[in-house]
């Protein structure tokens, strides 16, 4: 089966720009994630959809990040205007629902300058 | 809440060397347990699972083991290759609705 599919794989921005990544999940699976992975941490959930409905929300600063997941499939992560510490990489990961483990995209690796 | 707590690195060894990668855990719950590798530039891979305690993970000549009692899940490998390297990450979830929480991350290096 295809896999996730993230684009574009790489972005550089100067601070205070707006960027949008895309992610199209694993088809069927209902719950997407998008997770955000500073160099030399862990991913850190900014947010889940469960169809196009939010499940969690409550680590994305959203003053500046915002996400939708119109129809239930496709997703798209915002950052306006970006800082210089949103450098990282993001990743969308997707979970088809009666299986515990999630599947990720190749990410995201957003700089700025 | 729950987090995970994995050994630093970065471990440097040679090739056909033993591998330990040390992970704990706490969770509010029962959690399924995983060990997820990241190869440079490419995003996080599935390496193995267990979802219940004392059930053994294994892919790729790598193995884990879910200890309930010591709340550890260490991943061992008994003769890692050159094409080991990467950052491996350990990770969790209660419920099959929650979020996976990640360790840190510990990147192996092997070497001829």
């Amino acid at each position: 089966e295809a896999g996730v599919a993230q684009s574009p794989r790489y972005k550089i921005i100067e601070k205070r720009q707006s960027v949008a990544f895309w992610c199209n999940p694993i088809s069927g699976h209902a719950t997407l994630y998008w997770y955000q992975q500073i160099l030399g941490q862990g991913p850190k959930l900014l947010i889940q959809f469960q169809n196009n409905g939010v499940v969690d929300d409550s680590q994305l600063p959203k003053d500046r990040f915002s996400a939708e997941r119109l129809k239930g499939v496709d997703s798209t992560l915002k950052i306006q205007p970006a800082k210089l510490e949103d450098s990282a990489v993001y990743l969308c990961a997707s979970n088809p629902g009666g299986r515990p483990e999630a599947f990720f995209g190749q990410g995201t690796r957003l700089t700025v300058v | 809440g729950n987090s995970v707590t994995q050994m630093e690195g970065p471990v440097t060894l040679s090739e056909e060397a033993f591998l330990t990668i040390n992970c704990t855990y706490t969770a509010t719950g029962y959690p399924s347990l995983f060990w997820y590798v990241q190869y440079p530039g490419e995003g996080l891979q599935l390496l193995l699972k267990a979802t219940k305690a004392d059930d053994k993970g294994s892919n790729k000549g790598f193995e884990a083991t879910y200890r309930k009692e010591t709340t550890s899940f260490h991943l061992e490998k008994g003769s890692v290759q050159v094409s080991d390297s990467a950052v491996y990450f350990c990770a969790l979830r209660t419920g099959t609705a929650s979020k996976l929480t990640f360790g840190t991350g510990t990147r192996l290096q092997v070497t001829l």
